[in-house]
């Protein structure tokens, strides 16, 4: 099966910084990767798919990159209510396997 | 407007059973697949498997087979997931989650059901 390795773990920033989060799929996956964000207690929200496709809804600080094996969620300028829990998913074919997540504070 | 209702927390003791269930509205239940996450205490999400809405077969993903049952009632657009034998290690938070059957992804996910499994 795919890994979805995602990197850093756990990161604390500042509001109004540029936030970067990799996503790593070994082997490649093409463009189906999906980011998601699950702030704490509630349920996990679609950010981003096809690698870098919007949901509707989401505000635009948020933009996906990447294709085949490397993927990044940025954030263009940390706000105090982006404080979640981030994961990746590849969803080329089953299993559509979930990245560890990654810990996001303001610092 | 989709929405995913799921049942309720659950209390359980081991070796008893469980059967979670998640409505769908707002959307023709059978022109989506269900899917469902398992997220323990404290822990990440994992894929635990899907069914297809129009046949009801299921798939399920490594570690999740034997006593995890994946099922259906489309004449009331309910999904369920039922598990056996509990133990305490599958404590957790369950969730329903519908994609297209075209794109994998996950766009609309229910409130989650909290299984405790505690003597």
């Amino acid at each position: 099966d795919i890994q979805m390795t995602q990197s850093p773990s756990s990161l604390s920033a500042s509001v109004g910084d540029r936030v970067t989060i990799t996503c790593r799929a070994s082997p490649g996956i093409s463009n189906y990767l999906a980011w998601y964000q699950q702030k704490p207690g509630k349920v996990p929200k679609l950010l981003i798919y096809a690698a870098s496709t919007l949901q509707s809804g989401v505000p635009p600080r948020f933009s996906g990159s990447g294709s085949g094996t490397d993927f990044i969620l940025t954030i263009s300028s940390l706000q105090p209510e982006d404080v979640a829990t981030y994961y990746c998913q590849k969803y080329n074919s089953a299993p559509w396997t979930f990245g560890q997540g990654t810990r996001l504070e303001i610092k | 407007q989709v929405q995913l209702v799921q049942s309720g927390s659950e209390l359980k003791k081991p070796g008893a059973s469980v059967k979670v269930s998640c409505k769908a509205s707002g959307y023709t239940f059978t022109t989506y697949a269900m899917n469902w996450v398992r997220q323990a205490p404290g822990q990440g999400l994992e894929w635990m498997g899907w069914i297809n809405t129009n046949t009801g077969n299921p798939t399920y993903a490594q570690g999740f087979t034997g006593r995890f049952v994946l099922s259906l009632d489309t004449s009331v657009s309910t999904a369920y997931l039922q598990i056996s034998s509990l133990k305490a290690e599958d404590t957790a938070v369950y969730y329903c989650a519908r994609c297209s059957w075209e794109e994998n992804y996950f766009d609309y996910w229910g409130q989650g059901t909290l299984v405790t499994v505690s003597s």
